[in-house]
């Protein structure tokens, strides 16, 4: 069963446009959440994080919002850029425990229009 | 750069052979796991090691085996490769920053079994 769910696959945004990346989580229990970003024939890359004890977290044009309450999380991208476009994954996972129960979501490719 | 490198990078095998993927970290990492991407299921944990011949299982672990006997290599096999096991393989080590872990992943092994 899907602990982390991201149901949208793909995703179309005007460059300069924003994007907008949902993720929802059915354990209680995760705390820890973050977002990689995966290029075609690389690995995924880790792009910003966020702590259940935050509700928002920004680095530069990129912004992660959490709604503990509806386990839901957001990443906005500010303004869109065509170098974004990629595979967007979420995931969860609880502090102190490491990197062996991180669960991922099943990932969304962004696509920016020029 | 997480100082990863995976061998090979493009791999075909016929079904029933064994195979192993290779994977070496020059940062002294404690921890280090093997992580397999498939269409509609995301990232997805093989087995992962937490120290020299310390390794433990994943989510999928049936049909792979791990080896570590120095800390740079961590090594993933398959006894008798199968059709369900053609994937995208990534190795990811893991950097502790207080007490949020974060996976960082190697470039993948795109393994095709036929």
């Amino acid at each position: 069963d899907q602990q982390v769910k991201q149901n949208s696959p793909s995703l179309s945004v005007q460059e300069g446009r924003i994007s907008i990346l949902n993720c929802d989580y059915t354990n209680s229990m995760f705390d820890y959440f973050l977002w990689y970003k995966k290029y075609p024939a690389e690995g995924p890359t880790f792009l910003i994080s966020i702590s259940s004890i935050k509700d928002k977290n920004e680095d530069g044009r990129f912004t992660v919002f959490l709604n503990k309450s509806a386990k839901h999380l957001s990443l906005h991208i500010v303004p869109s850029q065509p170098g974004d476009s990629a595979v967007y994954f979420c995931a969860a996972s609880v502090i102190g425990t490491g990197a062996n129960n991180l669960f991922f979501g099943t990932g969304t490719r962004l696509t920016v229009i020029p | 750069d997480a100082g990863i490198t995976q061998s090979p990078r493009h791999k075909v095998t016929e079904t029933g052979t064994p195979v192993t993927l290779r994977c070496h970290q020059t940062e002294n990492h404690r921890y280090m796991y093997w992580y397999r991407q498939d269409p509609g299921h995301g990232l997805r944990l093989i087995h992962y090691s937490y120290g020299v011949k310390d390794t433990d299982k994943g989510e999928v672990s049936d049909g792979y085996s791990v080896s570590r006997s120095k800390t740079e290599d961590f090594l993933l096999t398959l006894e008798s490769a199968t059709s369900s096991q053609t994937s995208v393989y990534f190795c990811a080590i893991s950097r502790r920053q207080g007490q949020n872990t974060e996976a960082f992943f190697g470039q993948g092994t795109r393994l095709t079994v036929v």
